[in-house]
């Protein structure tokens, strides 16, 4: 099994729609965790981090499932600007970061 | 405030020649990542060094890459010689922490190597 494991999707959603992407992971020491985002021919920038309790940020929402081992990320509303790839990001002990491949968002109107 | 900056923006190269990648980081953040990001295996982390000294370098594919950072301000990843697989992106990152500090990544060198 692979450390970290995406949908690669894509997923294609109409604008409005709510959307949800799981990302596992494999160890079960794994502390911090993250959602990036990238656009097409751009560097990943942090959207978010998660945190045991979940999180929200605005029309966000970050959850961690310990029992199950995955991370979620829910996007509501969603708008054309959201098209992206969201990569997770599992940080265990002292491990440097540990990326997903990435999932696929294509928002169309 | 500057962020990581890297050159050159995009390099293409005919195999077998040397190719120098820079990257200066974030004033104050101890680490430096680099990485290489394909459609194929994603991003995967190179190397990554902590107050200048490399820390964990076992993603370096093989001898033909090196990377160095002489000083807080500066590092290079180096490649000699150049083969077409090695095209690819490469991103080089700075945090204030590796633990749950996040990543500032730079925009990257898109490498095509004929």
């Amino acid at each position: 099994r692979k450390e970290v494991e995406q949908d690669p999707g894509p997923f294609n959603v109409p604008e409005g729609a709510t959307v949800a992407f799981n990302c596992t992971y494999s160890n079960s020491a794994s502390q911090s965790f993250f959602w990036y985002r990238q656009d097409c021919r751009k560097e990943p920038k942090l959207l978010m981090s998660v945190y045991s309790s979940g999180n929200e940020d605005g029309r966000f929402t970050a959850q961690l499932n310990r029992a199950s081992q995955y991370i979620s990320l829910l996007i509501r509303d969603s708008k054309l600007s959201d098209s992206a790839t969201y990569l997770c990001v599992v940080i265990s002990g002292n491990t440097p970061l540990v990326f997903g491949k990435g999932t696929r968002l294509s928002v169309i109107a | 405030d500057a962020g990581v900056i890297q050159s050159p923006r995009h390099e293409v190269t005919e195999m077998g020649q040397e190719v120098t990648l820079r990257c200066k980081p974030i004033s104050g953040h101890d680490y430096l990542f680099w990485y290489r990001q394909t459609m194929m295996r994603g991003l995967e982390l190179l190397i990554y060094f902590n107050n200048n000294v490399p820390i964990d370098d076992s993603g370096m594919p093989e001898d033909r890459f090196s990377a160095k950072m002489p000083n807080a301000s500066f590092s290079t990843l180096k490649i000699q010689p150049s083969e077409p697989r090695d095209s690819a992106v490469y991103f080089c990152a700075s945090s204030p922490g590796q633990g749950d500090q996040p990543q500032h990544f730079g925009d990257g060198t898109r490498l095509s190597i004929l």
